[in-house]
């Protein structure tokens, strides 16, 4: 079956870095994105990894290793509006986004 | 306006009501889905149109009927439906399907609660 697992809730303080990892197993692979949604908001893309290695995009960063079948989003210098929930998703061979439950991270001062 | 539109934001209705939901895209995409999140579980996908086609429609119960009459517009039909469909319904959008680094757009959402 296709499962995609992601921690249910983490916990980081302003100013620090904290690393949201995924696992993902689906039929195929289109790769693996991550999205950021703030509560009561619509989801927002943050990045997409088709080959393996970091991608680095300002604060955030995205790393994928498909022989592992794994992902991580790294966040660094940690705001306050980096609270949200973090959404890992994997594109499998049908190019449909198979969703893990998602992340809530909390930022503390 | 910009981005993708959802009406209405909230919605309360009972099992025997008729309702729908719309979505409006204005990013010239020829994509567009509808997803159900639930509180702590995976975005569910719905149903998927490109260029007004149905092409994706994942065993979702027929009190549910989607409709696209034409690219820029998604509606989500509901009628007899459950307390547990109460849900958060998401419409999106995206360039095209079958392209895997095209990202999805999505609106704010529909808050549905029946009673």
């Amino acid at each position: 079956g296709q499962n995609i697992d992601q921690p249910t809730e983490m916990t980081a303080t302003e100013g620090a870095i904290v690393q949201i990892n995924c696992t993902y197993q689906t039929s195929g692979f289109n790769g693996l994105f991550w999205y950021q949604q703030h509560a009561g908001e619509a989801p927002t893309f943050l990045s997409y990894n088709v080959l393996d290695g970091l991608e680095e995009k300002g604060r955030f960063s995205s790393f994928l290793s498909r022989s592992k079948g794994y992902s991580y989003l790294l966040l660094k210098e940690l705001q306050m509006k980096d609270s949200a929930s973090y959404l890992c998703a994997s594109m499998d061979s049908n190019y449909q986004l198979i969703w893990g439950a998602g992340t809530k991270l909390i930022i503390k001062p | 306006e910009t981005g993708v539109t959802q009406t209405p934001r909230h919605l309360v209705m009972g099992m025997t009501n008729k309702k729908s939901l719309k979505c409006e895209q204005h990013l010239g995409h020829n994509a567009m889905y509808w997803y159900k999140q639930s509180a702590k579980k995976p975005l569910e996908l719905m149903f998927v149109y490109s260029l007004e086609e149905r092409v994706e429609n994942n065993s979702v119960p027929s009190r549910f009927s989607p409709e696209c009459p034409n690219s820029s517009h998604l509606f989500l039909h509901l009628h007899t439906l459950q307390p547990e469909d109460s849900a958060l319904y998401l419409c999106a959008s995206s360039q095209d399907i079958g392209t895997p680094s095209y990202e999805q757009y999505f609106g704010p959402g529909t808050r549905l609660t029946v009673t």
